[in-house]
């Protein structure tokens, strides 16, 4: 039973454009959110996060959204660069207990010139 | 600044064999953790740790031990190993209740 989901395995996009990464979840105890960007060969990287207290977090070029109503996130990257080619991982928690993350299977964004 | 190192990188193993991955952390971290991802899979949690000399399982901890002797360092062993267990292994480390930093990864392929 997948409690968090990425259900598009992946995304291309072209340079310049906007990015847009999806997430459901099932467990509406969840209430903290996080995004998470691997590179090949390296380990998983943090990008950004939300609680279930906002419905919107900004950090340069990344927007997360979430929709509580709905339990449904995304990530929007604007404008995408080829640089954020990698496989985007989202991954939720309850009550902040980051031993208990759980993460969806991911998608692999390809920016295209 | 190395943050998660992870050793070895790379391995295999035959069936029923043994080995231990080793973590370490130089951020002074309370929190520990092992994910494997597999195909298909999100990271699923292993075992982790809250502090020096404490472990809990994760997700899915059948087949693993795991120690933490010292707080800078997380040991993921496998006594048996089993062609199940052919993963990529990550090793993370948080403070409390903030995001985890992920160390680059153990190949293991199981033959």
């Amino acid at each position: 039973d997948q409690q968090v989901k990425q259900n598009s395995p992946s995304l291309s996009v072209q340079e310049g454009r906007i990015s847009i990464l999806n997430c459901d979840y099932t467990n509406s105890m969840f209430d903290y959110f996080l995004w998470y960007k691997k590179y090949p060969a390296e380990g998983p990287t943090f990008l950004i996060s939300i609680s279930s207290i906002k419905d919107k977090n900004e950090d340069g070029r990344f927007t997360v959204f979430l929709n509580k109503s709905a339990k449904h996130l995304s990530l929007h990257i604007v404008p995408s660069q080829p640089g954020d080619s990698a496989v985007y991982f989202c991954a939720a928690s309850v009550s902040y207990n980051t031993d208990k993350l759980i993460f969806g299977t991911g998608t692999r964004l390809q920016v295209f010139p | 600044n190395a943050g998660v190192t992870q050793t070895p990188k790379f391995r295999v193993l035959k069936t029923g064999q043994s080995m231990t991955l080793l973590c370490a952390q130089d951020m002074n971290h309370e929190y520990m953790y092992w994910y494997r991802q597999d195909p298909g899979m999100g990271l699923r949690l292993i075992h982790y740790s809250v502090g020096e000399g404490t472990t809990a399982k994760g997700e899915v901890p059948d087949g693993y031990n795991v120690s933490r002797l010292k707080k800078q360092n997380f040991l993921l062993g496998l006594e048996s190993a089993a062609p199940s267990q052919t993963s990529v292994y990550f090793c993370a480390s948080s403070a409390r209740d903030t995001e985890a930093f992920f160390g680059q990864g153990t190949r293991l392929t199981v033959v």
